[in-house]
This record gives structure tokens, sequence and C-alpha cells, in this order.
């Protein structure tokens, strides 16, 4: 099983659609969650950090559940520019593990 | 926050050969990081660079293919020895920054080889 599993994707939406991204992680023992955007043949950059009590940015809701090992994105109202891989992390320590990625792609 | 730049950021390298890619941040930073990423692909790590020490690897990963070097907290090197084309990819500087810390990556070196 892999550590960090997110769903396969791609994802194709119109603009102005919702959108939800779901990711399982393995280690129990995991601290600190994140979303990472990559743009094509860029680096990842820090979306949003995921807490406890899930968190809002704009656009972006990010939930937690340690119970269940998830966490997920919400994207809503999307927006062309919202077009990316959006990578799960999860971080125990300093180890930080990322998923395989889901790519999306909103469409006008 | 960090800014990390790398050089090269991309090279086309015979099979055999050594290349070695910079990192530099511009702060000083506890824990840096190289990862290679295949096209389509996610992130593996290959290596926690260690400031003052050896490297630790990740399985599946050798100091005699990738040697590691950082002589201070704002920098590390990463050679890719003996190259294959196998070896092609784009290989990532990450350092840890910030309070809370967060994972801050350079621009990448897209490597081929040929």
């Amino acid at each position: 099983r892999k550590e960090v599993e997110q769903d396969p994707g791609p994802f194709n939406v119109p603009e102005g659609a919702t959108v939800a991204f779901n990711c399982t992680y393995s280690n129990s023992a995991s601290q600190s969650f994140f979303w990472y955007r990559q743009d094509c043949r860029k680096e990842p950059k820090l979306l949003m950090s995921v807490y406890s009590s899930g968190n809002e940015d704009g656009r972006f809701t990010a939930q937690l559940n340690r119970a269940s090992q998830y966490i997920s994105l919400l994207i809503r109202d999307s927006k062309l520019s919202d077009s990316a891989t959006y990578l799960c992390v999860v971080r125990s320590n300093n180890d930080m593990r990322f998923g395989a990625g889901t790519r999306l792609t909103v469409k006008p | 926050s960090a800014v990390i730049s790398q050089k090269p950021s991309r090279d086309i390298c015979q099979r055999g050969t050594s290349l070695t890619i910079q990192c530099q941040v511009d702060s000083q930073v506890t824990m840096m990081f190289w990862y290679r990423q295949q096209p389509g692909q996610s992130l593996t790590l290959i290596a926690t660079a260690n400031q003052g020490s050896e490297a630790t690897y990740e399985s599946g990963f050798v100091i005699d293919k990738f040697p590691i070097s950082r002589p201070n907290l704002t920098f590390s090197t990463l050679t890719v020895s003996n190259m294959s084309p196998e070896d092609s990819s784009i290989y990532l500087c990450s350092a840890l920054a910030g309070g809370p810390l967060e994972q801050y990556f350079g621009p990448g070196t897209r490597l081929t080889v040929t």
C-alpha cells in the first residue's frame, strides 16, 4: 500500500464547477498535512496547510479526518487558472511523503 | 519563506558522464532535500542533505550514484554519476523553512541523458 494515495484523476470540469479531491495516508503518526499545486513543467508550490478543524482559503477548503486518515480539498467556483496537478503531502517529523497527484483541467 | 535557486536549469548529457546540480537557498535552513520527478509522476525523495555529515539516502538510492554535499546551511549539491538514459528526469532541491515549517522547492533541473 502506498503511504499517500490520491484520486487518480484526471478531473475535467467546466468553469464554475465545484470539485473535490481525496487523499488517504497510511502512517497514523503523521503530524502535518498539506496540499501543493504543481503547474506543468514547474515546481510544486504550497497551496494550503490542512488543520485538524478544517480550514478555508477563499474558494479552497481543506478537511482532515485523523480517525479515517483522510484529507480532502474542495475547490468552489473553479477558474481556468485552477488547472494544475494537486499533490497531497503528509509529514511525520521532517519526513515528507507526496501523493502521486491529481490532475485538474478546468474548461471554458 | 525561502527562495531556492538551482543551476543548471536543464542539461543534456552523454551516457557515462556526471552532472553536478547546485542548490542555493536565500536563508539558512536546517533541512534540505533532493527529489526526482519522472514525467507525469509524483516526487520521489532521493536523500536528505545533512549539514556537516553524510546525506541520508532513501531506499533505492546510493551515495556512489548520487553523492551529495551540504557545506553550509544555505547550499547543497547533488551529483548524478555515471549517467544512463534512465536517469533522465527532473531533479528538485527542497528546503524546510519558516515557522511553522513549510517545504519550498527550487525550479528544478531538467536532465536528459542520451
